[in-house]
């Protein structure tokens, strides 16, 4: 489902660095969500937003900031990368006059490694 | 906060044969139960959906079924084929922020 971009979609950086992970979507959706997955363990929710002006914390946003730019746009921040955030991470979206705040597109994922 | 088990983490059928995948969650007042498919290195996708106010649905080959008094939901696919074999994973939405929270993941393996 390409209407749900993610940039970039590997990335392998160095502790202490500042890493962005960028969404987009053309689906006009109102909600957008960051989730992190582990082998083993699932996805777990980082951020959500419900429009531009709605930051939501999920369940492990410690470590993490997010940015809605726009209605098409939600990028994801990690101030200080530790090697504990290595980690898929995805982006999905969901319409809010159909599947209320449930994320239902999902972007490719972003690998990122760090080390 | 809301939990979600779900059993087995793995399963191996062979292609033609029915498969369960079971869910229990902790939060009685939760209401939305979705089922997703994630093929190895893809995103999930959304592939079935239950509200609290439905005991069973139905798609094609797979079908899920809720218990809330139990407090249990289940995944059901029948005559399974091998582009079947993915990574599903159930979810519940708690009443408390509206966030939904994923199961652990169940890896069906169909074999031709």
């Amino acid at each position: 489902d390409a209407d749900v971009t993610q940039t970039p979609r590997n990335r392998i950086t160095k502790t202490g660095k500042r890493i962005m992970l960028e969404c987009s979507q053309t689906k006009g959706h109102d909600r957008m969500y960051w989730y992190r997955q582990d082998p083993g363990l699932g996805l777990q929710l980082i951020y959500y937003s419900f429009d531009v002006k709605d930051i939501n914390k999920g369940e492990i946003s410690d470590g993490y900031s997010v940015s809605r730019q726009a209605q098409a746009k939600f990028s994801l921040s990690l101030e200080s990368a530790i090697p504990n955030q290595t980690a898929l991470y995805f982006c999905a979206t969901s319409d809010l006059r159909y599947r209320g705040n449930q994320p239902q597109h999902f972007g490719d994922g972003t690998r990122l490694s760090i080390l | 906060g809301e939990n979600v088990e779900q059993h087995p983490s793995t399963l191996s059928v062979q292609e033609g044969d029915s498969a369960v995948i079971k869910c229990t969650y902790s939060d009685s007042a939760s209401n939305y139960f979705p089922w997703y498919k994630q093929e190895l290195g893809k995103r999930p996708q959304l592939i079935i959906d239950i509200r609290s106010n439905v005991g069973e649905k139905k798609d094609q080959r797979i079908a899920v079924t809720l218990n809330k008094t139990a407090k249990h939901f289940s995944l059901h696919i029948t005559e399974t084929q091998p582009e079947d074999s993915a990574v599903y994973f159930c979810a519940a939405v708690p009443t408390s922020g509206q966030k939904l929270v994923f199961g652990t993941g169940t890896r069906l393996l169909v074999s031709p």
